[in-house]
This record gives structure tokens, sequence and C-alpha cells, in this order.
């Protein structure tokens, strides 16, 4: 059964601090996104990894970075956290091109206060 | 760039009731349409896509879409409604050749009443 899994299902931060999302996937899938899910806006893509070490932005990427340093996990670092960065994010995972299926995680809500 | 509309925010219906939600897309060339189903407190799940073939499209848990070129749409459909089809759908379109990159639609959350 195929597995993405979200280091943690809610989390609360203060603003400026620095704050790690981890993801894993089982499944020696090749992309790895990282979404944000609000309501009213649907899911918006902040980045994506094609390959270890390889990253591309996606619609919004201010604020945030990440990290592929191996082909199972990647990472959403927000640097400085900030309210507006309040919101669920969710990691997916997926082979090959477009036509493929994306896996997702349950999600992690974030509360930055 | 590709995009795609979702009008229909809040849907309720009668279990038993047949259901279709609203899917139109803009895109230049033929796209890949997926269909993504995100059942409370959990991520998404895919429903059904199509890419090319034949345009009635079948899908898990009893579900059907139709890509109409024409109406640029890609309607969901289901005949009959259970208490657990409760859920949030998304519609999400790709383009052709790239990495498998998508984009949502904003949602429709439908709600089942008895």
């Amino acid at each position: 059964d195929v597995k993405v899994t979200q280091s943690s299902r809610y989390l609360v931060k203060r603003t400026g601090e620095k704050v790690f999302l981890e993801c894993v996937q089982d499944m020696d899938h090749e992309n790895m996104f990282w979404y944000r899910q609000d309501p009213g806006l649907g899911l918006r893509l902040i980045y994506f990894s094609y390959d270890v070490k390889m990253k591309e932005k996606g619609d919004i990427p201010e604020g945030y970075s990440v990290s592929r340093e191996k082909k199972e996990r990647f990472s959403l670092i927000l640097e400085s956290a900030s309210t507006n960065q309040t919101s669920m994010y969710l990691c997916a995972s997926g082979r090959g091109q477009v036509k493929e299926t994306q896996y997702f995680g349950p999600g992690t809500r974030l509360l930055v206060l | 760039a590709q995009s795609v509309t979702q009008p229909d925010i809040h849907i309720t219906v009668s279990e038993g009731a047949s259901l279709e939600l609203r899917c139109n897309y803009s895109y230049g060339a033929t796209p890949y349409l997926f269909w993504y189903v995100q059942s409370p407190g959990q991520g998404l799940q895919l429903l059904l896509k199509y890419f090319s073939g034949d345009t009635l499209v079948q899908g898990i848990k009893g579900f059907e879409a139709e890509f109409k070129r024409s109406q640029s749409s890609f309607n969901l459909r289901k005949p009959s409604v259970h208490w657990s089809d409760a859920a949030e759908y998304f519609c999400a379109v790709g383009a052709a050749g790239g990495y498998q990159k998508v984009t949502f639609g904003t949602g429709t959350k439908l709600q089942v009443i008895p």
C-alpha cells in the first residue's frame, strides 16, 4: 500500500521561528510536491522536486524553501514564520509525467501565532 | 498557463440522489484532467483521470466524468450518492509534456443529507 507520511498533523509556532515540515514517501517516486490549502483558494503549489537535490518553484514560493537530500524525503522550510503562513500543508509524491497519479499525505495544520 | 474553475463552492444533495459537480478548464491543447476527493481530516485521493481516448471515464467509488472539449468541461457524476461521499472534491488540470505539475481548482464541498 502506498504511503506518504508527514511529520506532524498539528503544529503551533511563533512568528519569526524557523519551521521544518517533513514528508516521507515509501514508493520510490521521483517527484515530490508541497502544497498549501486554504479555504476558497484550493491547493496551491509551493515547490516541487523531480529528483534528489533538484527543485522547482511553484506558484507561491515566497517565504518558503525546500530541501531534498534523499529520494524519499522532501522538507519544507519556513525561514521566518509569519501569521499569513497559517494554513494546511499537504505533501504529495508521484512517478513520471503529468498523467500519473499524485499520492497525498494527511496534511500538517500549521498555526503561526 | 492552464487553469481550472469549479463554480460551486458548496453543494447539498439528499442520500440516493444523483450528483454532478462542475469543472471548467482553460488550456490550449488537449489537457490532462483529474478529479481528487478529500475526506474530512485526510489527504487527497484520486477518483479518476482523463488524458486520451474515450471521453467518458470511470473511476473509483462509482464516480464517472465526461470530457467535453467543446465546453471545456470535465464534470463529475454519480447516479446515487451515499452518506460516505460527503467530502471536498477537487478538479485539476495538467499540461502534456512537462513535469508532473498540475493546477487544482478551489474545490467543491459536498454535503449529503438523509
